[in-house]
This record gives structure tokens, C-alpha cells and sequence, in this order.
């Protein structure tokens, strides 16, 4: 079974740095990777798929790295605001007749201040 | 993409009552899937719904607990039944964007409280 996990659990920032959250997955047979963005209370908003041919995407300031072999993706955002703070959460895809499900991970809880 | 319409938003229930979550997406997809996030967790998987056919659980997940209903490609509702405070929780839907089975989008979650 597909294992996620996310690091650091938390992390409260001035504005203006730049980040680095970090995902590893057990199983490297994935199909794709998403990171979503959930605000308190709230579904997810798709950030930045990267698909499983894929190495990385990047969307304004949001770039993501993924490595298959090692089990490894990487979010960084550049130049933070306040307006990012939310939990970032990392999902493998699985493949084959289960596409579509997702495993997740506990999610990165994202705070910047002004 | 695909936008996703997840109904109610919240709500507050009495122990032992049921609830009924809808979930209508804006094109027609093939599997919707029904996540649960309890307080402080993430996202666990309750089960895959095709339409056509019975909603495949996952472990952990029953049928007379969380039934759900699949009658065509654009619409689900899932009912969370005999509820008790355990089940206060974020439920989430959520589907593939595209038939290449890329991109997943969710709903705008239903936050459940039982008192």
C-alpha cells in the first residue's frame, strides 16, 4: 500500500522567503503527482500536476519537482505572501484499474506573516 | 478540468439521524470517488463509485454505513447513516479531469458536525 508523507508538519515564515515542503512516497510505480491547497474548512485546489513522464511543473511562483526513483517530490514557492498560507497537500496517483485514487499525505500547515 | 458542485456545504446533526451529500460535476466521468477527512488528518479514501454498478469500499468502509448512490456520469450522493460524533468530519468527492485520467478535482467538501 502507497505511503505518503509530508515534511515539515508545519511552518510559520516571514513574507518574502522562499520554501521548500517536501513529499516522499514508499511505492515508485506511481502514476502521477498532485499538490493541492486546502484553506481551514475547505475542499482542495489543484495546484500543479506532474505527470508520471514528467520531472517538474511550475505555475507563477509554485514549482514542483518529482522523482520517481527515489520517491521524492518537491514544492517550492518563491517570494511567499500571507495570502499563501493554507496546508499544502501531496497526493501519488495510483495506476491501473484503480486510477483516479489518490493516496495523501498529512499536508505541510503553511503560515506567513507579514 | 472539471467543476465539481458538493452540497451542503455543512451541517450539524443529531446523533443516530442520516445525512445525504450531493456531488454533481459539470461533464460526464466514469468513476467519482468519496474521501473522508477527519479533524487534524488527511485524506483516507471511503470508497470508488462507477456508475452502473455497486460502489467498491474500502477497508474499513460498509455499505449500510456509507451508501452510495451512482444513477448516472455527472451525478453521486453519498449518505452518511446512523451517525454518532465519531463521523464529524470533512467529506470530500472528487473526480479525473479528463479522460487521460490526469488531473483529480474536488468538491468544496461537506463539513459534518454530529452533536
Amino acid at each position: 500500500k502507497q505511503e505518503v508523507t509530508q515534511i515539515p508538519a508545519a511552518l510559520s515564515v516571514p513574507e518574502g522567503e522562499n520554501l521548500v515542503l517536501n513529499c516522499s512516497f514508499t511505492d515508485s510505480a506511481i502514476y502521477n503527482l498532485q499538490w493541492f491547497r486546502q484553506d481551514p474548512g475547505k475542499g482542495l485546489t489543484s495546484l500543479l500536476l506532474i505527470q508520471s513522464s514528467q520531472r517538474e511543473q511550475t505555475s507563477g511562483r509554485l514549482n514542483a519537482s518529482l522523482d520517481k526513483s527515489s520517491g521524492r517530490s518537491t514544492l517550492y514557492i518563491a517570494a511567499s505572501q500571507p495570502g499563501d498560507s493554507a496546508t499544502y497537500l501531496c497526493a501519488a496517483h495510483d495506476r491501473g484499474s484503480t486510477l483516479g485514487r489518490l493516496y495523501f499525505g498529512r499536508g505541510t500547515q503553511l503560515t506567513v506573516w507579514p | 478540468s472539471a467543476v465539481i458542485s458538493q452540497k451542503p456545504s455543512r451541517d450539524i446533526c443529531q446523533r443516530g439521524t442520516s445525512l445525504t451529500i450531493q456531488c454533481q460535476v459539470d461533464s460526464q466521468v466514469t468513476m467519482m470517488f468519496w474521501y473522508r477527512q477527519q479533524p487534524g488528518q488527511s485524506l483516507t479514501l471511503i470508497a470508488t463509485a462507477n456508475q452502473g454498478s455497486e460502489a467498491t469500499y474500502e477497508s474499513g468502509f460498509v455499505i449500510d454505513k456509507f451508501p452510495i448512490s451512482r444513477p448516472n456520469l455527472t451525478f453521486s450522493t453519498l449518505t452518511v447513516s446512523n451517525m454518532s460524533p465519531e463521523d464529524s468530519s470533512i467529506y470530500l468527492c472528487s473526480v479525473l479531469g479528463d479522460p487521460a485520467g490526469a488531473e483529480a478535482f474536488f468538491g468544496q467538501g461537506t463539513r459534518l458536525t454530529v452533536v
